[in-house]
């Protein structure tokens, strides 16, 4: 099976702009989470579609936003994008129904930067 | 809340020498805890994880955990490091919820493992 597939890898934005990433889960899985990685906070839960519903969300300000497409794609959106922002940005796909113990596979991330 | 500690920032070793990278937990509930490996400008590689069951738990390229529900320890280790071993390792907690499931992770801080010749 192919693995998680992120689009695109890298990207370079000013700030105020916004930018939106896409995320291909593992064929099958219906569960996609996104998860914040930077150096000063590590990494850091954003949020999980599930079945095209928000299922969990982090402590993160309404600028980050999600959704998932009924192929179970996801995409993230982030507006008004600050310097802060610069991160690498992980998909995480799993097969999970509820509260289950499946395994998350991590897709290779973007590299957003802002300028 | 639930969390994830990883008291080393960097281990050391020498390739042939067997490694230990920590992680201690806290969380209300049955942990699943993970242990994933991430290799520069990559994402994060799952190498093992503990449910239930047997405390040792085997995963992927001969790396081993030992969940300790005493000391809630689940420290990853290995019998002999290699140079390709080298790469930063995050531990990871999930609680089980019986109903409203979700598959948030709360990661450790990380640990940066250098294996030398």
């Amino acid at each position: 099976k192919a693995g998680v597939t992120q689009t695109p890898r890298y990207l370079i934005k000013t700030r105020g702009q916004q930018v939106t990433l896409s995320c291909s889960p593992i064929s099958g899985h219906r569960s996609v989470s996104w998860y914040q990685q930077t150096p000063g906070q590590g990494l850091q839960f954003l949020f999980e579609y599930f079945s095209e519903t928000q299922r969990n969300k982090g402590n993160f300000p309404g600028r980050f936003s999600g959704r998932q497409f009924s192929n179970s794609r996801s995409e993230m959106n982030v507006s008004t994008l600050e310097l802060g922002d610069s991160a690498l940005y992980l998909c995480a796909s799993s097969s999970s129904q509820s509260g289950g113990a499946d395994t998350q596979y991590f897709g290779p991330g973007t590299r957003l930067t802002v300028l | 809340a639930q969390s994830v500690a990883q008291p080393e920032d960097q281990v050391n070793v020498a390739e042939g020498n067997p490694l230990t990278v920590k992680c201690t937990y806290s969380v209300s509930g049955n942990p699943y805890l993970f242990w994933y490996v991430q290799y520069p400008n990559r994402g994060l590689q799952f190498l093992l994880k503990y449910i239930t069951g047997d405390n040792l738990v085997k995963g992927s390229y001969g790396f081993e955990a030992e969940f300790n529900k005493s000391q809630t320890s689940f420290h990853l280790k290995k019998p002999s490091a290699l140079v390709s071993d080298s790469a930063l390792y995050f531990c990871a907690v999930r609680v089980y919820i019986l109903t409203g499931g979700g598959n948030k992770l709360t990661f450790g801080t990380g640990t940066q493992l250098k294996v030398e010749l």
